[in-house]
């Protein structure tokens, strides 16, 4: 199993909501990323784990709130984001010191 | 930070081989140089890394000079399927992706 498998795809939520975005990998990769990608720009680094612990934070707001519960799972919680989140949110994962990604098909937020 | 600069647009024809340059300012020593691929809505795909010299795949050629300030991506005999965005984010601890280099492969 090659994938990296993000839910929901496509999610559309309010202000005042809360949501979670899924990510999941069977490779028993030790490194999950989240990248944040909005329209024709390139992919911008949000979070890395490293062993299930965040090891880098690229000074993101803390209404993104990541989680590794295990090796194989990384979810991104959202509160009350603007509608300037509105993006591609990109899951990936790698073997420890390699720059071989794998990313997810991505989902797609929208914020009202 | 490993910064890196590519054309922002490319041209080509489907059979033709297409190299596409990267400049890599403040590259670090540890820091290995890797190239994606990215189709619209999909994430970003690998192709290739290295270090230094050439590295070949099944896929794409990679040419990085001694001084490894550069690198180029060596698309051999492009077909329309390759029309897409490809970057050359450079490796430290962490994979910064600059803005990329739209190809356009016509017939």
């Amino acid at each position: 199993d090659t994938e990296v498998t993000q839910t929901p795809k496509h999610l559309v939520m309010g202000m005042t909501n809360k949501k979670s975005l899924k990510c999941e990998q069977h490779m028993g990769h030790r490194a999950m990323y989240w990248y944040k990608q909005k329209a024709k720009k390139p992919p911008e680094l949000m979070f890395v784990y490293s062993y299930e612990k965040l090891s880098i934070n690229e000074s993101v707001p803390s209404r993104f709130s990541p989680e590794c519960p295990n090796s194989s799972l990384l979810n991104l919680h959202l509160h009350a984001l603007q509608p300037e989140d509105s993006a591609l949110y990109l899951c990936a994962s790698s073997p420890l010191n390699t720059g071989e990604l794998f990313f997810g098909e991505g989902s797609r937020l929208t914020v009202l | 930070l490993a910064k890196t600069t590519q054309p922002i647009s490319m041209d080509s024809y489907e059979g033709q081989e297409v190299n596409i340059t990267c400049s890599h300012n403040n590259i670090a020593t540890n820091d290995y140089i890797t190239w994606y691929q990215q189709f619209p809505s999909q994430g970003p795909r690998f192709i290739i890394q290295g270090y230094k010299t050439k590295v070949t795949n099944e896929v794409a050629s990679l040419f990085i000079p001694a001084d490894r300030k550069s690198s180029t991506l060596s698309l051999p005999r492009v077909s329309l399927s390759d029309t897409a965005v490809y970057y050359c984010p450079a490796l430290g601890n962490k994979l910064i992706f600059g803005a990329g280099t739209r190809l356009a492969v016509h017939p």
